[in-house]
């Protein structure tokens, strides 16, 4: 398996524009998480789903961001408009029915 | 709540030194502690985890205890070598079919040479 797959690798954008970071979870994993990363707050989870359905989006930091799973293979966070304090590093993990947690290579997001 | 607390936030230690990382966590429902290992500009990857009906867990030069009483657990390193170096994280979680995992702050250790 490829493990998970996160697109773009990198995004640098302008203030006040849309981002959109996507995900692919492992194949057959049931849980989908969603987590930021920065050096004053370190890993935050965000938002996760089971089965395809949001279960606790309480760390979504406010309505600018927002998150769907259409499909078992596919998630994604929007962020919309973006603010330079979203710039971090945000991370996709999935897991089989509680299981580790594997985490993807992450995106590195820069709002200018 | 749960709030988990690390420290330190960094470590220097020798080559061959033994390392030890120290977590505490708030809620007492909490089951779950997982360590992750998260080497510059990559993914964290899980490389011990324990559940609150074990005390100890090893696996080769690692090593994670719990103390539920005092509500804390450690990570412990023997015989350090340079590829060590990396940011280590705790979390604690409910085990219970979703792993709501809360995360500490992390510690940065250096083997050097």
């Amino acid at each position: 398996d490829a493990g998970v797959i996160q697109s773009p690798r990198h995004e640098v954008t302008e203030m006040g524009q849309e981002v959109t970071l996507r995900c692919k979870p492992i194949s057959g994993h049931d849980y989908l998480f969603w987590y930021r990363q920065t050096m004053m707050r370190g890993l935050e989870l965000l938002i996760y789903f089971n089965n395809n359905v949001p279960i606790d989006d309480s760390g979504m930091p406010e309505d600018r961001f927002s998150a769907k799973m259409p499909n078992a293979s596919f998630s994604t966070l929007k962020i919309q408009p973006s603010e330079p304090r979203d710039s971090a590093v945000y991370f996709c993990a999935s897991s089989l029915a509680g299981g580790e947690q594997f985490f993807g290579p992450g995106t590195r997001l820069t709002v200018l | 709540g749960e709030n988990v607390e690390q420290h330190p936030s960094t470590l220097s230690v020798q080559e061959g030194d033994s390392a030890v990382i120290k977590c505490t966590y708030s809620d007492s429902a909490s089951n779950y502690f997982p360590w992750y290992k998260q080497e510059l500009g990559k993914r964290p990857q899980l490389i011990i985890d324990i559940r609150s009906n074990v005390g100890e867990k090893k696996d080769q030069r690692i090593a994670v205890t719990l103390n539920k009483t005092a509500k804390h657990f450690s990570l412990h390193i023997t015989e350090t070598q340079p590829e060590d170096s990396a940011v280590y994280f705790c979390a604690a979680g409910l085990n219970t079919g979703f792993q709501k995992l809360v995360f500490g702050t992390g510690t940065r250790l250096l083997v050097s040479p």
